[in-house]
């Protein structure tokens, strides 16, 4: 069956600090990968995805994430993190091409805590 | 305006009673989704549907119904709530399959 694992439960930052969030995914085929955003008492938002093509993408507010495809991993970074990135990040894959039923798997999430 | 909204934002009940959730999306998305924030918040997928067709039904237990009317809302009902059905429950669409999913800000059950 699929699975996502993030590593990280709890990572607390100094602001300014650099982030990476890990996480690896368990499909052999072709895949669509996300990564959301959850700010306290919010909804997700999306900050970043990954279809097909240059490895390396950027989202917004300054997050990046690179798919590496032979260790299954897609790491969220961000050089930089500010009090404001307080939240719940979770990633997540969903199985491209014709199999696709739109059907997102979670990781378990990170909480990341940036004191200021 | 909202791109997928869900009524109510709390919802707070007892043991045995029937409840909904309502979902309407303004996004002209073909599919919509809901899926279940445990304590932990971890996420899973409940249901989905595309077109008011039924395509994805996890393992969820047959006191949970979804339901479309149209395209554009996706209802969940709830029959003889339990305590294990706290959760905020999370509406999504999405114009394909393969297109991210745009969440609605989630209604909080409290099972009493």
């Amino acid at each position: 069956a699929q699975s996502v694992s993030q590593h990280n439960h709890h990572v607390i930052l100094s602001e300014a600090a650099s982030l990476e969030l890990g996480c690896n995914y368990s499909y052999g085929g072709t895949v669509n990968l996300f990564w959301y955003v959850q700010y306290p008492g919010q909804h997700l938002q999306l900050l970043l995805k990954y279809f097909s093509g240059d490895p390396l993408v950027k989202g917004i507010k300054g997050f990046e994430a690179e798919f590496i495809k032979s260790k299954f991993s897609f790491n969220l970074r961000k050089p930089s993190v500010q009090w404001s990135d307080t939240a719940e990040y979770f990633c997540a894959v969903n199985p491209g091409g014709s199999s696709n039923t739109g059907k997102l798997i979670f990781g378990q999430g990170t909480t990341l805590q940036v004191k200021p | 305006d909202t791109a997928v909204s869900q009524t109510p934002k709390y919802l707070v009940t007892q043991m045995g009673n029937d409840k909904s959730i309502k979902c309407e999306q303004n996004l002209g998305h073909d599919t919509m989704y809901w899926y279940k924030q445990d304590s932990k918040k971890f996420l899973k997928i409940m249901f989905s549907y595309n077109n008011k067709e039924l395509i994805i039904n996890e393992t969820v237990p047959n006191r949970f119904s979804p339901k479309s009317p149209d395209k554009a809302h996706l209802n969940l009902h709830i029959n003889s709530l339990e305590l294990g059905d706290s959760a905020v429950y999370f509406c999504a669409s999405s114009p394909s399959y393969n297109s991210p999913l745009h969440f609605g800000n989630g209604t909080r059950l409290t099972v009493t």
